[in-house]
């Protein structure tokens, strides 16, 4: 099974600066497509989980310019340019190359 | 615009089965990949499975001894069925479907409210 972390778990932030969460993978999560099998999610206070980022930086439908995400191989980045108070929630990252697992999830807090 | 909708009861007595169900409006069930997603109280997001509306399942290992999905086009649901649950199987239980946007990768792009359930005698 293909373990998937997170740093931090906890992140203060401020409101126009930037912002970062790091994810590694236990397994390489290219596939022979040559594409990385991996999300993002952001779980706001009180709703579901939504996604940001799939197949590693494409950005979903919606979802504001400011969010993008990077990395191959096991270690990935999600990174907010400048962070607005709508972003705080758990962002979890997501791998999808065998079966799905989920990391711990990181807290933005401001 | 598609919308889920988990129903089901609350409250699950230990080693018994938990079965939920997730309404499908605004869209139908056909053509798609559909999903559960749990999430124990004030913890992270576990992944249970898939089923594609012609029948086939992928189960988590973690889950794949207990666990059963199915789909009922004529009702346009789909449902989930977790057997000998414990205290640990205690979460909200969220229903999902799975969006691609080029035929070959899909990832979680709806979700519903997620229904609480609790296992305790």
């Amino acid at each position: 099974e293909i373990v998937v972390t997170q740093s931090p778990l906890s992140l203060p932030v401020t409101p126009g600066e930037p912002a970062s969460i790091s994810c590694r993978s236990s397994q390489s999560l290219q596939h022979s497509n040559g594409h990385t099998y991996l999300d993002w999610y952001v779980q706001r206070p009180g709703q579901s989980p939504q996604v940001l980022i799939y197949m590693g930086s494409n950005r979903a439908s919606g979802v504001p310019d400011r969010f993008s995400a990077s990395g191959s191989g096991t270690d990935f980045t999600l990174k907010i340019s400048r962070v607005e108070a709508e972003d705080v929630g758990v962002y979890y990252c997501m791998q999808t190359l065998q079966h799905r697992t989920f990391g711990p999830g990181t807290k933005v807090e401001i | 615009q598609v919308q889920l909708h988990e129903s089901g009861p609350g409250l699950v007595k230990p080693s018994e089965t938990l079965s939920l169900s997730c309404t499908v409006s605004g869209g139908s069930i056909s053509g798609h990949y559909w999903s559960w997603i749990r999430q124990p109280p004030g913890k992270g997001l576990e992944w249970i499975g898939y089923i594609h509306y012609s029948g086939t399942t992928k189960y988590s290992p973690s889950f794949w001894s207990r666990v059963t999905m199915s789909v009922d086009s004529s009702k346009n649901q789909f449902s989930l069925n977790l057997n000998s649950v414990t205290a640990a199987d205690s979460a909200v239980y969220y229903c999902a479907r799975l969006t691609s946007e080029n035929f070959f990768y899909w990832y979680v792009g709806v979700w519903g409210q997620g229904i609480l359930v609790t296992v305790s005698s």
